[in-house]
């Protein structure tokens, strides 16, 4: 069964640093998503991504945050400058498009920002 | 606006029974409310989704009832097993994919 994958499942990083995390989206899938949760609370919507350009995001998702596909299966969450509110597990999603279809959710990331 | 309510935060079920999680939402402009499952260490999964042209919806054991003029919406999870044991979020969703959750209901079927 196709899935989305996630790297690392785990990254320990300090204040300050600049992370990346990376997710191979389901192949035939065309709009990517980044979602985080903090530990204990809800998950939130972060970006949204369609045909190279991010389609909505959050208000979460400010200047510190960026997205890209660099080539043809990856799609990358950077966070420029790391801050210890920003400790949270990291889900990636693909859907095969945007109305009424299953967001399929990676196995996450867990960042944590010492 | 935006919110969509979850309730209750835990449940504790007994094995062959019910379980029942409620959600309500504000934002008249959602259109799709899917339910999702989630493991410890694994990402959410997609249990079962409604749109609101119909109040009920029924997939295995696990049924959705859909209040529209309430603006609720809730799970049914009949003959609950051990193996239900997760956390279930309700979300919802209108003119797009982007999901909002609701603050998840910790589900543990005992013995």
């Amino acid at each position: 069964e196709p899935e989305v994958t996630q790297t690392p499942s785990h990254q320990v990083t300090q204040m300050g640093q600049e992370v990346i995390l990376r997710c191979v989206p389901i192949s035939n899938h065309l709009y990517f998503y980044w979602y985080r949760q903090i530990l204990g609370q809800k998950v939130e919507f972060l970006v949204s991504f369609y045909n190279n350009e991010i389609s909505e995001k959050s208000e979460i998702f400010d200047d510190q945050f960026s997205v890209e596909r660099p080539d043809g299966s990856n799609f990358t969450l950077k966070i420029r400058s790391t801050k210890l509110e920003d400790s949270a597990m990291y889900f990636c999603a693909s859907s095969e498009d945007r109305w009424d279809t299953e967001a399929f959710f990676g196995q996450g990331t867990r960042l944590t920002v010492v | 606006q935006q919110q969509v309510k979850q309730s209750p935060q835990s449940l504790i079920v007994q094995k062959g029974g019910i379980s029942i999680i409620n959600c309500a939402y504000e934002n008249t402009a959602f259109d799709y409310f899917p339910w999702y499952q989630q493991f410890p260490g694994k990402g959410p999964a997609l249990l079962i989704a409604i749109r609101p042209d119909v109040s009920e919806k029924k997939e295995g054991r696990f049924t959705i009832s859909f209040n529209k003029s309430a603006k609720q919406f809730s799970l049914h999870i009949m003959d609950s097993q051990p193996g239900d044991s997760a956390t279930y979020f309700c979300a919802a969703t209108g003119g797009g994919n982007k999901l909002t959750f609701g603050t998840g209901t910790q589900l543990k079927v005992e013995l």
